[in-house]
């Protein structure tokens, strides 16, 4: 499938290896973050997500870090295996009316080498 | 279980045409959004839908519409086809909408329109 990786920043990390993806958000109103998975060929798949009333959370093998001090969020992959090669995205979201409408983010593409 | 679906997977209009694009939500899912992601970039929200009724739209032309039908499938129609418009289209499902609560959008893998 086409790649959504192109001129894209870039991670190129061992398998293995711990990957951290940062991402700087953009509304200091905004209250909920999600990263997301995307493959080639397929639509952004949901990771793990955080509230703004928190700083960390743990999900299997991934970690968010939220510091809404800087407006800074980063997604921390343990063990990173060849399968974890996508692009990565976050996404801001801002309560309205009712229902939340995220903002994402331009992307990193993460390349896991065996 | 069949995950969203979304039709067809690939098109290819020229300038000024119309386009409809198709969305299969999850089953039992209420909630459709549409998102334009061109190449190189990050998916950009164009419409919300819930219950049949539009509860968020992005900063989008009005050459762009949407509706969502009683079986809670939904159209994203764009009008008057421009050489940017040419990008991949995402639809995403959720369960509802709940003031404070977000519901997981599942996304389909998009159709790719083409715009010479």
């Amino acid at each position: 499938g086409e790649s959504v990786g192109l001129h894209l920043p870039t991670l190129s990390v061992q398998e293995g290896d711990n990957s951290i993806i940062n991402c700087a958000y953009s509304n200091s109103a905004s209250d909920y973050f999600i990263w997301y998975k995307q493959e080639s060929g397929k639509g952004p798949q949901f990771i793990i997500d955080i509230r703004s009333n928190m700083d960390k959370r743990q999900g299997q093998r991934v970690t968010v870090l939220l510091n809404k001090t800087v407006k800074h969020l980063s997604l921390q992959i343990a063990a990173t295996q060849p399968g974890d090669s996508a692009v990565y995205f976050c996404a801001e979201n801002i309560g309205k009316g009712g229902s939340y409408i995220p903002t994402f983010g331009r992307g990193t593409s993460l390349i896991v080498h065996p | 279980d069949a995950g969203v679906t979304q039709s067809p997977t690939h098109l290819i209009k020229t300038r000024g045409q119309q386009v409809t694009l198709r969305c299969s939500p999850i089953s039992g899912h209420k909630s459709v959004s549409w998102y334009q992601q061109v190449l190189g970039q990050g998916p950009q929200f164009i419409f919300q839908y819930y219950e049949k009724e539009e509860r968020g739209r992005g900063n989008f032309p009005d050459r762009f519409s949407a509706r969502q039908f009683p079986n809670y499938s939904s159209e994203l129609n764009v009008n008057a086809l421009l050489l940017g418009d040419s990008a991949l289209y995402l639809c995403a499902s959720s369960g509802g909408l709940a003031g404070g609560v977000y519901n997981e959008q599942f996304f389909g893998p998009g159709t790719r329109l083409t715009v010479l």
